[in-house]
Order: structure tokens, then sequence, then C-alpha cells
């Protein structure tokens, strides 16, 4: 199975709404990072977490190592939030392990 | 800010054509990586590297090669292009093992 698995793989949100995004690890994950591949492509680094919380503007993120999971909460979504939003494990070796995506439609 | 440039940015190559995609960053990074994207689904790592003039195999190596001459550069070379390969790829870098990744814009490559 998935050793990142992302949940919802596909979300509509209304503008000004707020949601959560969710990573479960089953594997060991020492770092977890969040992307967000906007519709052009482009991959930009949303967090870097150790486990704790980050927040910047709008965006919250989690890590949990304990309990093997990350969330990403978004406040008041705006249509440039659209995009597909990926989060990555760091193992404990060379590599980043990527989840599938969660594809986010924010309607105005 | 973390620079990773990729090139060409996008190509369409013949089956059976040799294909090399580059990739050059900025940051002083030891770590450089190639990873590839199917239309719907996460990234992939193919190769990887942590020094100059040595590469390792991530998760997909079949049929790809990579070089790696200085620390800037990063190449991912396709010997004989298959249909297979049309993907866009990624190139990234990262200071160390388990530090933070950044990305490139990406290459995507049609063979046809």
């Amino acid at each position: 199975g998935d050793q990142v698995k992302q949940s919802p793989s596909a979300l509509s949100l209304q503008e000004g709404t707020n949601s959560a995004l969710r990573c479960n690890f089953s594997i060991a994950t020492t770092t977890v990072q969040w992307f967000l591949q906007n519709p052009r492509g482009s991959l930009m680094n949303l967090f870097y977490l150790v486990p704790g919380t980050k927040e910047n503007g709008r965006l919250k993120s989690t890590f949990n190592s304990k309990e093997s999971y990350s969330t990403l909460h978004i406040r008041d979504a705006q249509l440039e939030d659209s995009g597909t939003y990926f989060c990555a494990a760091d193992t404990n070796a060379y590599k980043v392990i990527f989840g599938k995506g969660t594809h986010l439609h924010v309607l105005p | 800010e973390a620079a990773v440039t990729q090139s060409p940015r996008s190509k369409v190559a013949v089956t059976g054509g040799k294909v090399t995609l580059s990739c050059h960053q900025t940051n002083n990074h030891d770590y450089m990586y190639w990873y590839r994207q199917d239309t719907g689904h996460g990234l992939r790592l193919i190769h990887y590297s942590y020094v100059a003039d040595s590469t390792e195999k991530g998760d997909i190596p079949d049929g790809y090669k990579a070089s790696r001459p200085s620390q800037e550069n990063f190449s991912l070379i396709l010997e004989l292009a298959s249909l297979s390969q049309t993907a866009v790829y990624f190139c990234a870098s990262s200071d160390s093992a388990n530090t933070e990744v950044f990305f490139g814009k990406g290459t995507r490559l049609t063979v046809v």
C-alpha cells in the first residue's frame, strides 16, 4: 500500500471557507514537507516540519510523529489557493516519498 | 531563495532517440534529484546524487542514466526514449539527505 496516503484526493471549497488536508504515514518519518503545485505545474514549498506546528498567513500545518500524520489547514480559502497539494515524508535514508496529492478547487 | 533551473522546459523526442535533460542549481547544495511525475500522480524518484561524479539509483531507474559532472549540474539521460517515458520531469536539490528540498519548474517530455 501507499507509504504516504493523502486525503481527500479531491476537494471543492467555497471562497472564504476553511478546510483541512491530511497525510498519513506508514513509514518512519523524520520530517514532512508540504508543496503546492500550481496550475502551471510549478512546485512551491509551503512548509518544512519537524514534529510540531508552523503557521504562515492563512496556512497552518502540524506534524505528529507519534501518530504518524500531518495536517494542512487552509483558512479563508482564496481562488489562488487552487492547485494540487502534496505532502512528502523524509525517511531516514536519502529519499523523500510523496503522496498522490489533494486536488483543491476553490470556487468563487 | 533556492534556485534550481531546468532546461529545456519542454521537449518532443522520437522513440529510440537520445534525450538529455539538464539541471543547474546555485544553492551550493550537495544533494540533487531527478523525479518523474505522471498525470494525476505524485513524484517518483529516478536517480539522485550526493556528490559530484557519483550518482545513485532511486525507485524507478530503469531506462534512465544520470550524470553529475559538478556540484551545480545534474543531467538525466534517456539513451533510447520510449513512449512510456512521456512525463514531466523535475529536478531538485537539498543541502543534505534530510533537509528541505527545492524543485525546478519541470520539463515536459513527450515521446512520439
